[in-house]
């Protein structure tokens, strides 16, 4: 079965640094997505991705986000400078339409 | 109006017995309705998921039943096993949109 693949699956960070979350959404899909989740608490929407521009963001994805699609299988998610914060498990996901939406096991981001 | 309110928080139910997970929402525009199981350390996987044109959804031992009306939804997972014991996440969407707006998930645990 096709599958989003995330990497890293953790990565430890100092504070101030640049992340980069790297991920290959499911081959045929055309919608991508980055949530995020805290430890405990409920899945987060951050932005989602169209059409290789941004078709929806959510508060949380302020300025030091971004994302990008940088050849035709990968979708990249950069935190510029990390804060405490930041600390959670970002999963990637995609779509082939709206609303169907599959999500990769996740990169768990520690910032230290 | 974007919540989704997600009860219990948590459930223990004995090895065959029936759990019940239940969400209500606020906002008339969303359109989709789907529930995630979610391991520790893993993604949530897409589960069911319903639209409002239709009251009940079954798929092999997990129902969603749908009240337009009351703008509430839930899961009925029957003859609930061992294996099913996870976090569960009813999520909403609407036509406008692409986010998924989560419920914060109820901690089933099934006793054998």
């Amino acid at each position: 079965e096709p599958e989003v693949t995330q990497t890293p699956s953790h990565q430890v960070t100092q504070m101030g640094q640049e992340v980069i979350l790297r991920c290959v959404p499911i081959s045929n899909h055309l919608y991508f997505y980055w949530y995020r989740q805290i430890l405990g608490q409920k899945v987060e929407f951050l932005v989602s991705f169209y059409n290789n521009e941004i078709s929806e963001k959510s508060e949380i994805f302020d300025d030091q986000f971004s994302v990008e699609r940088p050849d035709g299988s990968n979708f990249t998610l950069k935190i510029r400078s990390t804060k405490l914060e930041d600390s959670a498990m970002y999963f990637c996901a995609s779509s082939e339409t709206r609303n169907t939406i599959y999500f990769g096991e996740g990169s768990w981001l520690t910032v230290v | 109006q974007q919540q989704v309110k997600q009860s219990p928080q948590s459930l223990i139910v004995q090895k065959g017995g029936i759990s019940i997970i239940n969400c209500a929402y606020e906002n008339t525009a969303f359109d989709y309705f789907p529930w995630y199981q979610q391991f520790p350390g893993k993604g949530p996987a897409l589960l069911i998921a319903i639209r409002p044109d239709v009251s009940e959804k079954k798929e092999g031992r997990f129902t969603i039943s749908f009240n337009k009306s009351a703008k509430q939804f839930s899961l009925h997972i029957m003859d609930s096993q061992p294996g099913d014991s996870a976090t569960y996440f009813c999520a909403a969407s609407n036509q406008a949109g692409t986010a998924l707006i989560f419920g914060k998930g109820t901690t089933l645990s099934v006793s054998s």
